[in-house]
């Protein structure tokens, strides 16, 4: 069965970075393109950006252009995201999720999130 | 940016019953349309892609339909797992996909 596992909840200080990881199983990791996406307490999810786990392809939202990094490593079938200065309202749970087809931006499986804190 | 505007807010109703919930575009997406279930503390699950496709896996009383900038969930009649929180959203245009501020149905 497909799982995606992440990795677990972080503190961060204002001006910091995050990086989370991601560990597919289930599937052919290369097979399909992973997003990431965040969503802050009490509001919608917001997309990140994707990577194409196998060219190592990415693309991100305008909004954290030159802040969100996303690599991969296909030894283990585990994507990373990489999200630097961080600021207050960057306080979110943080999900990788795989897209359903062909970069339809459907997203049909989610990992368990991670719980991003950034304070002082 | 396109803006999904959810409705009602909040939804009160109880097993059995009949549930519609609405998702409206600022502009048109044409079918590029999915819907969400979250319950708390867990990530949302797919339901219903391209509109009116039900994702695998999910129960035949979850029906999408809609076109253009007017979207609607129907549940057919509520089950006790189905109270959880509702999103739309949109895969037409850049950015990419956006997502509504979504939909609580609540036991009533």
């Amino acid at each position: 069965q497909v799982q995606l596992v992440q990795s677990g909840a972080e503190v961060k200080r204002p001006g910091a970075s995050l990086k989370v990881s991601c560990k597919a199983s289930g599937y052919t990791f290369t097979g399909y393109y992973m997003h990431w996406v965040r969503q802050a307490h009490g509001q919608g999810p917001e997309w990140l950006g994707w990577i194409n786990p196998k060219s190592g392809d990415t693309r991100s939202a305008q909004k954290f252009q030159g802040r969100v990094t996303m690599t991969r490593d296909t030894s283990i079938n585990t994507a990373y995201m990489e999200l630097s200065r961080l600021k207050s309202d960057d306080t979110a749970v943080y999900y990788c999720a795989r897209d359903r087809d062909r970069l339809d931006y459907y997203f049909d499986y989610w990992g368990q999130g991670t719980l991003l804190t950034v304070s002082s | 940016e396109i803006v999904l505007t959810q409705s009602p807010a909040t939804l009160s109703l109880s097993p059995g019953e009949r549930a519609t919930l609405s998702c409206r575009a600022s502009q048109s997406v044409s079918s590029y349309l999915a819907w969400y279930q979250q319950k708390p503390g867990q990530a949302p699950r797919l339901l219903i892609y391209d509109a009116s496709n039900r994702a695998t896996g999910i129960p035949a009383r979850f029906i999408g339909s809609g076109s253009g900038t007017a979207f609607t969930l129907t549940i057919s009649s509520l089950e006790a797992e189905d109270f959880a929180v509702y999103y739309c959203q949109q895969c037409s245009n850049w950015p990419p996909n956006t997502f509504g501020q979504g939909t609580k149905l609540e036991i009533k």
